[in-house]
């Protein structure tokens, strides 16, 4: 099946400081990404529709210019965290859309920020 | 607003039972609604339902999707340790996928 990867899969960083979070499909081509967060004990929250080319579509609430990401290639997207404060601390997951299939998820990267 | 309700929250049973998780929804554009099982790490894909009527199965799991009445459950039969996860329902309008808060399933040996 489809392969994901995220890296890193777990960062600590210090308050301030920005985090970038690369998510790839290893085995096909992904025009559009998606970038969600996952809060302990909660289901995923969609943050942002990551699509080649052009400018991510944020869902409402969540901060553009905290969250960049950028979809530099059919097979990579990233997202940076600007700024980190301990209440960003969160599990954040990946997934492309694989047309036809659906979305597959990356393994998830937990970010600490202290 | 796309809203996805999942049923029951949470669930204890002892091996060997059978369970049914629920899953209703309302979203503009429906496309299709997928079924996902999450441990500690990030869900990994059971089930895609497009079509009312038609189960699908894969070993002890199975799952249906009901367009009319905007509902789709997962089957669970003789449940083992294994299987105790999230199991998350997810409802595809387009790209975008609207997820449920979830089934906390626990499974007892």
């Amino acid at each position: 099946g489809a392969v994901v990867s995220q890296h890193p899969s777990r960062v600590i960083c210090k308050s301030g400081t920005s985090v970038k979070i690369e998510c790839r499909s290893l085995d096909f081509q992904a025009t559009t990404m998606f970038w969600y967060r996952q809060f302990p004990k909660q289901s995923l929250m969609l943050m942002a529709t990551s699509n080649e080319g052009s400018k991510a579509t944020y869902e409402q609430g969540v901060e553009k210019d905290k969250f960049l990401i950028n979809h530099a290639s059919l097979t990579l997207s990233t997202l940076t965290v600007t700024s980190a404060h301990p209440e960003d601390s969160s599990f954040y997951i990946c997934s492309a859309f694989l047309a036809g299939v659906g979305q597959y998820f990356g393994p998830g990267t937990r970010l600490t920020v202290l | 607003e796309d809203k996805v309700v999942q049923s029951p929250l949470s669930l204890v049973v002892h091996e060997g039972d059978t369970v049914t998780l629920n899953c209703s929804y309302e979203v503009t554009n429906f496309r299709s609604l997928l079924w996902y099982k999450q441990e500690k790490k990030a869900p990994t894909f059971l089930f895609m339902l497009t079509s009312s009527g038609i189960e699908k199965k894969s070993g002890r799991l199975s799952s249906i999707l009901d367009k009319k009445e905007l509902f789709s459950i997962l089957n669970i039969t003789a449940t083992q340790t294994g299987d105790s996860a999230v199991y998350l329902c997810a409802v595809g309008g387009g790209n975008k996928l609207v997820f449920g808060a979830g089934t906390i399933l626990r499974v007892k040996s």
